[in-house]
């Protein structure tokens, strides 16, 4: 089984902090994706890399970047905190194109 | 319009109801088509994946795809209580380097005992 693993469940941070959400794939899948999910505003892609040390922004990059270093991590950054960024945020990985996601447990983040 | 409409619901059912999920979209590029099972404070899992139009059944689910009415279903048969979750399409096509998914917003289902 395809296993995605988000390093927290549950995150508070501090308005201004940097903040890194961390996210591993074991199934050696070349995609890698950052979500956000918010009630009523569905799934919205905020980052996804297609290769090691590749990026493409999504539909909401804005106060985010990442890094992908190593083909199983994938690590979101955001800048400086602020409270419009209190999200459920979800990681997934797949392999080629049109195939399909697997996804993380995810991160809820509280930014305070 | 959006690429992808979905009625969020709620949509709540007594224990045993077939349960009828929908998808509308707008991109015929589209060719690959898949459904999420999402409970509650958890990642979405996928629950259903098919390419093309058809129809692919696993168990008591069934996906439908009509690509001429850009329209795809889920049904649940016999529903249970532990189907309660939020479900989500998604699709994406095959041109280029396109990897990424486009996904409906969900549509929340309460199974009633």
């Amino acid at each position: 089984d395809v296993k995605v693993t988000q390093s927290s469940r549950y995150l508070v941070k501090r308005t201004g902090e940097k903040v890194f959400l961390e996210c591993v794939q074991d199934m050696d899948h070349e995609n890698m994706f950052w979500y956000r999910q918010d009630p009523g505003l569905g799934l919205r892609l905020i980052y996804f890399s297609y290769d090691v040390k590749m990026k493409e922004k999504g539909d909401i990059p804005e106060g985010y970047s990442v890094s992908r270093e190593k083909k199983e991590r994938f690590s979101l950054i955001l800048e400086s905190a602020s409270t419009n960024q209190t999200s459920m945020y979800l990681c997934a990985s797949s392999t080629g194109v049109g195939t399909e996601a697997f996804f993380g447990q995810g991160t809820r983040l509280t930014v305070v | 319009q959006k690429e992808v409409e979905q009625d969020p619901g709620p949509l709540s059912v007594p224990e045993g109801a077939i349960v009828s999920l929908n998808c509308t979209y707008s991109n015929s590029a589209f060719q690959y088509f898949m459904w999420y099972r999402q409970y509650s404070r958890k990642g979405p899992e996928l629950l259903m994946y098919t390419y093309s139009s058809g129809n692919k059944e696993d168990g008591r689910f069934t996906a439908q795809v009509d690509k001429s009415s850009k329209y795809i279903s889920l049904f649940i048969r016999d529903s249970q209580p532990s189907d309660s979750a939020t479900y989500l399409c998604a699709m994406s096509d095959s041109g280029g380097s396109n990897y990424k998914l486009t996904f409906g917003k969900g549509t929340l289902l309460t199974v009633n005992p």
